[in-house]
């Protein structure tokens, strides 16, 4: 069966630090993959996805992600943080047929000032 | 557009009791999905369909219907709530089967006692 691991639970952070956060999935096949945000109360909002194509993505507010296919892995990266980026992401992949996805188990980020 | 919405917002149900979680969509989407969301461990689909007039199972069914009572809305039932099914509970569409994203609802806040 499919499956995401995330292996930061906790990541807490100064404002203007690099960030990373790890993502592996495990399938063989045909894979798409998400960053999603929740900001504290807020419901998941898109960060990113990388269905085929340049494997470095670029999503909303100066994140990216690289898909590396030899390692399974998507990992999540903001090179200066700040304190609004303070919220759970979680990193998903679909392999396409119906769309279901399979979330992480999330990263919780705190940045502090 | 309103996008996705959850109603209730907030419930509280006495073990035993049953209730429905409705979902709305005005995006013209076609697959819907619902899942929840425990602390540790992401979100997990409970049901999807990826067309009106069918449903399919996800990873965490047991103890859930669902009905799609048209392309619009997509509603969740508990027969007999148990405290197990205390979680925060997400509505997501998405365009259809395939390399779509998925668009979230604000959430249902479901508390068993």
């Amino acid at each position: 069966a499919q499956s995401v691991s995330q292996h930061n639970h906790h990541v807490i952070l100064s404002e203007a630090a690099s960030l990373e956060l790890g993502c592996n999935y495990s399938y063989g096949g045909t894979v798409n993959l998400f960053w999603y945000v929740q900001y504290p109360g807020q419901h998941l909002q898109l960060l990113l996805k990388y269905f085929s194509g340049d494997p470095l993505v670029k999503g909303i507010k100066g994140f990216e992600a690289e898909f590396i296919k030899s390692k399974f892995s998507f990992n999540l990266r903001k090179p200066s943080v700040q304190w609004s980026d303070t919220a759970e992401y979680f990193c998903a992949a679909s392999t396409g047929t119906a769309s279901k996805l399979t979330f992480g188990t999330g990263t919780r980020l705190q940045v502090t000032l | 557009n309103a996008g996705v919405t959850q109603t209730p917002k907030f419930q509280v149900l006495k073990t035993g009791q049953s209730m429905t979680l409705q979902c709305a969509q005005d995006m013209n989407h076609n697959s819907m999905y619902w899942y929840r969301q425990d602390p540790g461990m992401g979100l997990r689909l409970i049901y999807y369909s990826a067309s009106e007039g069918t449903t399919d199972k996800g990873e965490v069914p047991n103890g859930y219907n669902v009905s799609r009572l048209n392309k619009r809305e997509f509603s969740l039932r508990l027969e007999s709530a148990a405290p197990s099914q205390t979680s925060v509970y997400f509505c997501a569409t998405c365009r259809g089967t395939g390399s779509y994203e998925q668009y979230f609802g604000p959430g249902t806040r479901l508390t068993v006692t």
